[in-house]
């Protein structure tokens, strides 16, 4: 079991530009997470996603930011312009089944928008 | 909304002693469970307690729930270096996940 792996581990980009994170969840689970970290706000959920379909996206800040899951094995979260205050550790993380089953992270990505 | 809370917020003791942190959390939940974030990595999943239960054990870890006073609190038994890390309690309820802000413990060698 590879566990969640997620892709760059580190991106640094210029303000304006477009950033993809990308996630693979483990295999055979149904549930996979996009989170934000910050030393001011902690663990943001941003969305959620369940057998592909997003489930709640209510932690999604604006519109620059989108997530996708075309198939069970693949997410990509979208932030397009990016904006200094974008720059944070983004996690993905999938369950088995929501979130009332343990959560695996992947070990995240490192944004830094300059 | 319901929210886990850690407390204390840092914790700094010796290798082999015992670290002791609490959670508490505002509305009824399913379960709760506890993470273990080392620096520069993921959270890793330590141990669900279900609200039926009242104690848990998992190796050098023990958890306790009373829901009565809605808390919860983590044990670390005969510390090591490497528990060196931040330690989330994460609320499950009402369908949501809340995570607190995190306690950070540090065992010096």
């Amino acid at each position: 079991d590879a566990g969640v792996i997620q892709s760059p581990r580190h991106e640094v980009t210029e303000m304006g530009q477009e950033v993809t994170l990308r996630c693979k969840p483990i295999s055979g689970h149904n549930s996979l997470f996009w989170y934000r970290q910050t030393m001011m706000r902690g663990l943001e959920l941003l969305i959620y996603f369940n057998n592909n379909v997003p489930i709640d996206d209510s932690g999604m800040p604006e519109d620059r930011f989108s997530a996708k899951m075309p198939n069970a094995s693949f997410s990509t979260l979208k932030i397009q312009p990016s904006e200094p205050r974008d720059s944070a550790v983004y996690f993905c993380a999938s369950s088995l089944w929501g979130e009332e089953s343990p959560l695996h992270f992947g070990n995240g990505t490192r944004l830094t928008v300059t | 909304s319901q929210q886990g809370e850690e407390d204390p917020q840092a914790l700094s003791i010796q290798e082999g002693e015992n670290a002791t942190m609490n959670c508490s959390y505002k509305t009824s939940i399913n379960n709760l469970q506890w993470y273990r974030q080392n620096s520069g990595r993921g959270l890793v999943h330590l141990i669900l307690i279900r609200s039926n239960e009242r104690e848990k054990h998992s190796g050098r870890l023990r958890v306790t729930l009373d829901t009565s006073k809605k808390s919860s609190s983590l044990l670390i038994t005969a510390s090591r270096a490497a528990d060196t890390a931040s330690y989330f309690c994460a609320a499950y309820g009402n369908n949501r996940l809340a995570f607190g802000k995190g306690n950070q413990v540090v065992v010096i060698p």
